[in-house]
């Protein structure tokens, strides 16, 4: 079974550019989450998908980024303009299972963003 | 809220060494508790979980970790560390709902020498 896939591993771009990575998590999950590590920090949750639906985005730093989960399988997260402080590892995981279950988050690779 | 604390953000042993890395946590509801181990270039992966069953939890590897209530911790422990341990290691919370964000420490390097 194929695990939780990100594309691409490495993007390096400018102040000022956009950014779009790219999740697949692993087929039937209905959960999908990202995170981001900045250097030296934590790994911070940004948002939370249940097929193709937000179910909490709270921890979305600003309106900069913007995260889409076309028809509940695969998600996109963009970064418009992207700013020196984006720089950092952006996690993917996924989960199989509703709410009121314990179900593990099994992560991808990553993607590491610099911005110049 | 929650929060997690990972006392060191660097631990080397020796070849054949007991491995502890240590995890203090704060939750204002029973804690799901994970750990993750990242080895370089590779995604997280699942060390072991405690989800409120036994309070000393075996994981692959040869790891384990205990759940200890009164001292709010869930500390990694390997009695004989293996070159390939060396990696980074993760320790997170979550709540017993289910399917909600985990929230990280900031991670323990751990290096193996021999």
């Amino acid at each position: 079974e194929a695990g939780v896939t990100q594309f691409p591993s490495h993007s390096v771009i400018e102040k000022g550019q956009t950014v779009t990575l790219r999740c697949d998590p692993i087929s039937g999950h209905d959960n999908l989450y990202w995170y981001r590590r900045v250097m030296g920090k934590e790994i911070k949750f940004l948002l939370h998908f249940v097929k193709e639906s937000k179910q909490d985005e709270s921890g979305m730093p600003n309106n900069r980024f913007l995260a889409e989960r076309t028809g509940g399988t695969y998600s996109t997260l963009k970064v418009q303009p992207a700013e020196l402080e984006d720089s950092g590892v952006y996690f993917c995981a996924s989960s199989q299972g509703e709410a009121f279950t314990e179900e593990t988050q099994y992560f991808g690779p990553g993607t590491r963003l610099l911005v110049l | 809220a929650q929060s997690v604390t990972q006392l060191g953000s660097h631990v080397s042993v020796s070849e054949g060494a007991l491995v502890l890395l240590r995890c203090n946590y704060s939750s204002s509801v029973p804690p799901y508790l994970f750990w993750y181990v990242q080895y370089p270039n590779q995604g997280l992966q699942l060390l072991l979980k405690y989800t409120s069953a036994a309070t000393l939890v075996k994981g692959i590897n040869g790891f384990e970790a205990e759940f200890k209530k009164s001292e709010t911790s869930f500390h990694l422990t390997k009695p004989s560390a293996h070159m390939s341990d060396a990696a980074e290691y993760f320790c997170a919370v979550g709540k017993p709902r289910g399917n909600t964000p985990l929230v990280f420490g900031k991670g323990t390097r751990l290096s193996v020498i021999a």
